[in-house]
């Protein structure tokens, strides 16, 4: 059974604050990791997409990692408006393309 | 390009009573999933159609069940409400490509079962 662990469960930082959250997966083969960013009372709006690992991705602050057993989301400077429930999940080769999401990280910044 | 619309936004029920929630894709994209959504459990998986047919399912019980259209549009019926059935529905389309498959969501449904 695919497993998708996020950690930590809750962060705060201050504004300008660099940190990283961590994804540690469990997959039998993995066909793509993605991260989603969710605000509250809305739907997750996607960010990444990682695919093998080594992989790097960025998008203004924001900077996508994997190796085989995690993948990194680091924040560089956070602002306010960065807070936001941070999700991954982890679509397995072969199968369905159904993916499995973790809890999310929850991120405050405070300014 | 619009996104995945999710109607209606917030829907207030009684324990017993049924609910129809409809979602649809983003232009072009044949397959839609439904997920539920708690504080306590994350997102779950309900299920997926694709082309009309239902291709994949969640272990969720029968009350949950789904359609989808020729235009891709779909629903999703939950019947004999129940109070733990409060929950923020979300409705995501995907276009199958060979990079896999991402889901776009939309805003979601939030249900209170009173």
């Amino acid at each position: 059974e695919d497993q998708v662990t996020q950690s930590p469960e809750a962060l705060r930082l201050q504004e300008g604050e660099s940190s990283s959250l961590n994804c540690s997966y469990t997959v039998s083969g993995l066909r793509g990791l993605f991260w989603y960013r969710q605000d509250p009372g809305k739907g997750p709006e996607f960010l990444f997409t990682l695919y093998s690992a080594g992989e790097e991705k960025e998008k203004e602050r924001l900077k996508a990692t994997l190796t085989k057993k995690e993948s990194f989301l680091h924040i560089t400077a956070p602002k306010p408006e960065d807070s936001a429930t941070y999700l991954c999940a982890v679509q397995a080769a072969g199968g369905s393309y159904i993916p499995t999401f973790g809890r999310g990280t929850s991120l405050i910044v405070h300014p | 390009k619009a996104g995945v619309t999710q109607t209606p936004r917030y829907l207030i029920k009684t324990r017993g009573q049924q609910v129809t929630l409809s979602c649809s894709p983003i232009s072009g994209h044949r397959s839609v999933s439904w997920y539920q959504q708690t504080p306590g459990q994350g997102l779950q998986f309900l299920f997926e159609y694709f082309s009309e047919t239902q291709r994949n399912k969640g272990n969720f019980p029968g009350r949950f069940s789904g359609r989808q259209f020729s235009n891709s549009r779909s629903e999703m019926n939950v019947s004999t409400l129940e109070l733990g059935d409060s929950a923020l529905y979300l409705c995501a389309s995907s276009n199958l490509g060979q990079g896999g498959n991402i889901q776009y969501f939309g805003a979601g449904t939030r249900l209170s079962v009173l």
